[in-house]
């Protein structure tokens, strides 16, 4: 399976961009890498995915530079309410979805 | 449109007891998976079910056991249970249409906190 790295935590404040990256060394042809953000009590939820290059939504954008060996989730100008636990997937092409750790965000006022 | 249910939300059990845990969702979907999650932990796969009919075991399966009951519904069962079960459990699923089925994503029950004593 596709090994994902990325931080354990990361502290931000209140109204600045946050950029979590993702490190997938072993990426596949085929792969996405997708994120996924959790909140207390709760399912983790889709966030974003890409395959290259930028992706944006209404909630992130995804930048995957072209040899695809990383990702970095930006979130920009931050809430409290984005305080959370951020997941890296990479799909092996495999129907089993493995998470690691996540990053856990701590947005402060 | 409920998604993806599961049930009981809660449950104390006592080391050695049994049960089953359900999850049911009316999205459709061919693939269903069962998660657990440790306290400050992030989420390990117990099982999966690829389509109806087909179960495979995934990171954690031991002192579990799972039923495609059919397209709707996956279950997990316990059959004696360990304070270490001691997790909670999310339920997911997704959508696979085409082979590289590398970018459906997934849809999560809100989970069932279970503790063993």
């Amino acid at each position: 399976l596709a090994k994902t790295t990325q931080p354990i935590s990361m502290d931000s404040y209140e109204g600045q961009e946050v950029n979590i990256t993702c490190s997938h060394n072993n990426i596949a042809t085929n792969d996405y890498i997708t994120w996924y953000q959790q909140f207390p009590s709760q399912g983790p939820r889709f966030i974003i995915q890409g395959y290259k290059t930028k992706v944006t939504n209404e909630v992130a954008s995804l930048f995957i530079p072209a040899d695809r060996k990383s990702s970095t989730l930006s979130l920009p100008r931050v809430s409290l309410s984005d305080t959370a636990v951020y997941y890296c997937l990479v799909d092996t092409g495999r129907r089993a979805l493995t998470f690691g750790s996540g990053t856990r965000l701590q947005v402060q006022p | 449109n409920a998604g993806v249910t599961q049930t009981p939300k809660f449950q104390v059990l006592k080391t050695g007891q049994s049960m089953t845990l359900q999850c049911a969702q009316d999205m459709n979907h061919n693939s269903m998976y069962w998660y657990r999650q440790d306290p400050g932990m992030g989420l390990r796969l117990i099982y999966y079910s690829a389509s109806e009919g087909t179960t495979d075991k995934g990171e954690v399966p031991n002192g579990y056991n799972v039923s495609r009951l059919n397209k709707r519904e996956f279950s997990l069962r316990l059959e004696s249970a360990a304070p270490s079960q001691t997790s909670v459990y999310f339920c997911a699923t997704r959508q696979i249409v085409q082979a590289a089925w590398s970018n459906e994503k997934l849809f999560f029950g809100s989970g069932t906190q279970l503790s063993v004593l």
